[in-house]
């Protein structure tokens, strides 16, 4: 099966700039994941949906960040306008059904540079 | 809160050595626990997960975990390392039912010598 796809693979932006990420998850995987990794910390949960409804978006920046997932399939993730801090590697999970019973299938992540 | 501590940020084993990473968790019930590996640029890969039942779980490529309750432990072990184990690697942890978030420890990175 193909596995998870994000775009683009890196991004490099000025500060105050808006950025998008798309991610795509495995066919029939109806949880998706959005996680930032900063360099040296392990992955944190951004945003979790439900087919293409938000279970959790508690450590979402909500200021700056928004995520959808129109249809219950691929997602976007936003940040606008960004921050130096926002550099990170943002990665993009999908599981079967409403757990991670089977454990996540991670994407390769997107490696946003803001400078 | 749950929380994941790998107390180790970076370890050097020779090729062929013994490997053991360690993670403790702190959970007020019994926990789901998962070591993930990620090499370079890639994603992270699930190797092994723990539900319930036996405590020594074995993964993928060779990567086993023992629970220990007692200790708040899951300690990912491999007998003998392999070049291509050079990764970073990293223990989660969620807790039972609903809609439970995984929580992510900071990671341990492996430096494989020849």
């Amino acid at each position: 099966e193909a596995g998870v796809a994000q775009s683009p693979r890196y991004k490099i932006i000025e500060k105050r700039q808006s950025v998008a990420f798309w991610c795509n998850p495995i066919s029939g995987h109806a949880t998706l994941y959005w996680y930032q990794q900063i360099l040296g910390q392990g992955p944190k949960l951004l945003i979790q949906f439900q087919n293409n409804g938000v279970v959790d978006d508690s450590q979402l920046p909500k200021d700056r960040f928004s995520a959808e997932r129109l249809k219950g399939v691929d997602s976007t993730l936003k940040i606008q306008p960004a921050k130096l801090e926002d550099s990170a590697v943002y990665l993009c999970a999908s599981s079967l059904g409403r757990g991670f019973f089977g454990g996540y299938t991670f994407g390769s992540g997107t490696r946003l540079t803001v400078v | 809160a749950q929380s994941v501590t790998q107390p180790d940020i970076h370890i050097t084993v020779s090729e062929g050595a013994s490997l053991e990473l360690r993670c403790n968790y702190s959970y007020g019930a019994t926990p789901y626990l998962f070591w993930y590996v990620q090499s370079p640029g890639q994603g992270l890969q699930l190797l092994l997960k723990y539900f319930s039942g036996d405590t020594l779980v074995q993964g993928i490529k060779g990567f086993e975990a023992e629970f220990k309750r007692s200790q708040s432990s899951f300690n990912l072990r491999k007998p003998s390392v392999h070049w291509s184990d050079a990764a970073e690697y990293f223990c989660a942890v969620a807790g039972s039912g609903g809609y439970q978030k995984v929580t992510f420890g900071t990671g341990t990175k492996l430096q494989v010598i020849p």
